[in-house]
């Protein structure tokens, strides 16, 4: 059983507003990624890393910034939200040393903006 | 660009076989992926193909061809909780997963 927690799970806030929506996993799992999923359309990867203070950029440009200062915790952050930031947001993790390992979600943050 | 194509909805009737296919066109090949998504929750894996052929567990299989940039899930017996999305997707050259928009399956009695 997949051991990763997002929180919260649903948001509601007004423009310009800063949030974090934290990810955390118990599995050690150095690869951590964080996704963007509207209804009915594919996952589009924001940020990833491979490992700690290690951080990439996916290939959905976006106004977030992400951290990895241990193992465990992969937080996303908002500096000023938009409406055009509502969506549901999956963190995942992967313990795979040859990338072919599949990825552990949790259950996602649903932001809506105002 | 990179292009994962694949039904967006299907209807099957409980008991019955249903075959989801997936079509790619991505940057290079590292296998490919299945997993099914409930609604209102999170993905969770099916299955990884990676050489041609049919790979089966359980009630699911899933088939793979590299020269035809195809795959397919095959459900069999499918129960009313097989009601979910399927997203297939596929591991680039830069080992990027690169995701189809999913295919909602509706199980009817």
């Amino acid at each position: 059983e997949a051991d990763i927690y997002q929180t919260p799970r649903y948001l509601v806030i007004g423009t310009g507003k800063k949030i974090t929506l934290e990810c955390s996993q118990t599995m050690g799992h150095d690869k951590m990624y964080w996704y963007q999923q509207d209804p009915g359309m594919e996952l589009h990867l924001i940020h990833y890393s491979y490992g700690v203070n290690s951080t990439e950029k996916g290939d959905l440009s976006s106004e977030s910034t992400v951290s990895r200062i241990r193992t465990e915790h992969f937080p996303l952050t908002l500096e000023s939200a938009r409406p055009s930031h509502t969506s549901q947001y999956l963190c995942a993790s992967s313990e795979s040393s040859d990338h072919t390992g599949e990825l552990f979600f949790g259950e996602g943050s649903r932001l809506t903006v105002l | 660009g990179q292009n994962i194509d694949q039904p967006t909805e299907m209807t099957a009737t409980e008991g019955a076989i249903v075959q989801i296919n997936c079509t790619y066109q991505t940057s290079g090949f590292n296998g490919l992926f299945w997993y099914q998504q409930h609604a209102g929750e999170a993905p969770t894996f099916l299955s990884y193909n990676v050489l041609d052929g049919l790979e089966e567990k359980g009630r699911f299989s899933s088939f793979l061809s590299r020269s035809k940039g195809y795959s397919y899930l095959l459900l069999k017996e499918l129960q009313m909780k097989d009601s979910a999305s399927y997203l297939c997707a596929v591991m680039d050259s830069n080992y990027q997963l690169i995701w189809g928009a999913g295919t909602k399956l509706i199980i009817k009695p």
